[in-house]
């Protein structure tokens, strides 16, 4: 079945303490994205992936940082949370880019931070 | 930049027909989704569209004008079930050349009996 996973899905932690949010596809895809969603925002990019090792900032990236060393895989880690990266973070992919119709996300992490 | 506008909520009868639209604004225009979003849930592909025109897929209808930088989503026979954001979203292309996918703040729609 193809999906995106993400975990965790539910975690609160302290502000200042690293955490790693892990995403997996198993389509193949070369694309890859973080967003973070917020009431009144909309789903909003952090950082995106074209492909192994290649990132690039998306809208919101401050206080984020990703890698991608396999294809299958784009961790998002919050090297040291603060309350406001508190949200509901979904992980995406897609084949590449202008090909392709469909965005695949994961079901989503919600994160707080206190 | 991209930029993409739709309304914030709407109220339709079931049973009903409601049209959700979208106007956006973006360099080299690659393609318009459309995505169901229940609460707290992740967002599921309804629509792409890339060429102007009218696509169908049962109940759900989407349309594009890319010389108006316009869309909408029609939903037909509306159900309870369809209480959800709806949410527009736009390929085009970033400052550094690169293909993204922005996505409007979404449309809540309550089906009311």
């Amino acid at each position: 079945e193809a999906q995106v996973t993400q975990n965790p899905r539910y975690l609160i932690t302290v502000t200042g303490k690293k955490l790693t949010v892990t995403c997996s596809q198993n389509m193949n895809h070369e694309y890859m994205s973080w967003y973070r969603q917020d009431p009144g925002l909309g789903l909003r990019q952090i950082y995106y992936s074209m492909n192994v090792e290649v990132t690039d900032k998306g809208d919101v990236p401050e206080g984020y940082k990703v890698s991608r060393k396999e294809k299958r895989n784009f961790p998002l880690i919050l090297e040291s949370p603060s309350p406001n990266q508190t949200s509901l973070y979904f992980c995406a992919s897609s084949p590449k880019t202008g090909f392709g119709n469909t965005i695949y996300f994961g079901e989503g992490s919600w994160l707080t931070v206190v | 930049g991209q930029n993409i506008d739709q309304p914030t909520e709407m109220t339709a009868t079931e049973g009903a027909i409601v049209q959700i639209n979208c106007t956006y604004q973006t360099s080299g225009f690659n393609g318009l989704f459309w995505y169901q979003q229940h609460a707290g849930e992740a967002p599921t592909f309804l629509s792409y569209n890339v060429l102007d025109g009218l696509e169908e897929k049962g109940r759900f209808s989407s349309f594009l004008s890319r010389s108006k930088g316009y869309s909408y989503l029609l939903l037909k026979e509306l159900q309870m079930k369809d209480s959800a954001s709806y949410l527009c979203a736009v390929r085009g292309m970033n400052s550094g050349g690169y293909q993204k996918v922005t996505f409007g703040t979404g449309t809540k729609l309550q089906v009311i009996p």
